[in-house]
């Protein structure tokens, strides 16, 4: 079973810091996800990283997938109270017809 | 934009009796995917759905669970017998193709008691 792990699991930070949330496997992704979930509802979709080395960007968010397809990362610039919330990473193992793994996630809190 | 829509919000049942979650799918969509996250818990796989038919499914979905898209629109996941450890949010996911860029979209889920 190959496995995403995120960290840091909690982060507190205050309003206008920087931050970086990771997510790492010893395997290999065809593709991975950065969804954003509020309590009691589900998962949003972020992004999606399909290329090593690919590089997204969502206004203060940006997303990089690692050169080898095995992590990812989620940097946040001058974060807000509005990014309050926790972040899951998820991973396709291969192509075709595959569920998604999906790490622990970070949760968030942005102090204002 | 469109979206996943799952029905009921919330959900409470006795132990033993059989319980249908209801979802309708993003409408070009053409996989199917339910999972579940028990509360403090990581998003858990549980079957995936694709033509009418089940294409994978975990260790969890056992005898008890079963899938179906009734008609054009919804996707149901039924389990028969409830127990206790099923008390969970259930997400219902869909997807438009195959490509490594097309994601799976997720509901708001189905919060799930089991007393």
């Amino acid at each position: 079973t190959q496995l995403l792990e995120q960290s840091p699991q909690f982060l507190s930070i205050q309003e206008g810091e920087n931050l970086t949330v990771y997510c790492n496997s010893s395997s290999v992704f065809s593709s991975l996800q950065w969804y954003r979930q509020e309590p009691g509802e589900g998962p949003v979709l972020l992004v999606t990283v399909v290329t090593g080395g690919e590089v997204k960007k969502l206004k203060r968010l940006t997303f990089q997938f690692g050169d080898a397809r095995k992590d990812s990362s989620l940097h946040i610039t001058a974060a807000q109270p509005g990014d309050t919330g926790l972040y899951l990473c998820a991973g396709y193992n291969y192509s075709g017809n595959t569920p998604l793994v999906f790490g622990k996630g970070t949760r968030l809190s942005v102090i204002a | 934009e469109p979206e996943v829509t799952q029905t009921p919000s919330h959900q409470v049942t006795q132990m033993g009796q059989e319980v249908i979650l209801r979802c309708v799918p993003i409408s070009n969509h053409l996989y199917f995917y339910w999972y579940r996250q028990i509360l403090g818990q990581k998003v858990e796989f549980l079957v995936s759905f694709y033509n009418n038919e089940i294409s994978e499914k975990s260790e969890i979905f056992d005898d008890q669970f079963s899938v179906e898209r009734p008609d054009g629109s919804n996707f149901t996941l039924k389990i028969r017998s409830t127990k206790l450890e099923d008390s969970a949010m259930y997400f219902c996911a869909s997807r438009e193709g195959l490509y490594s860029n097309q994601p799976q979209h997720f509901g708001d889920g189905t919060r799930l008691s089991i007393l």
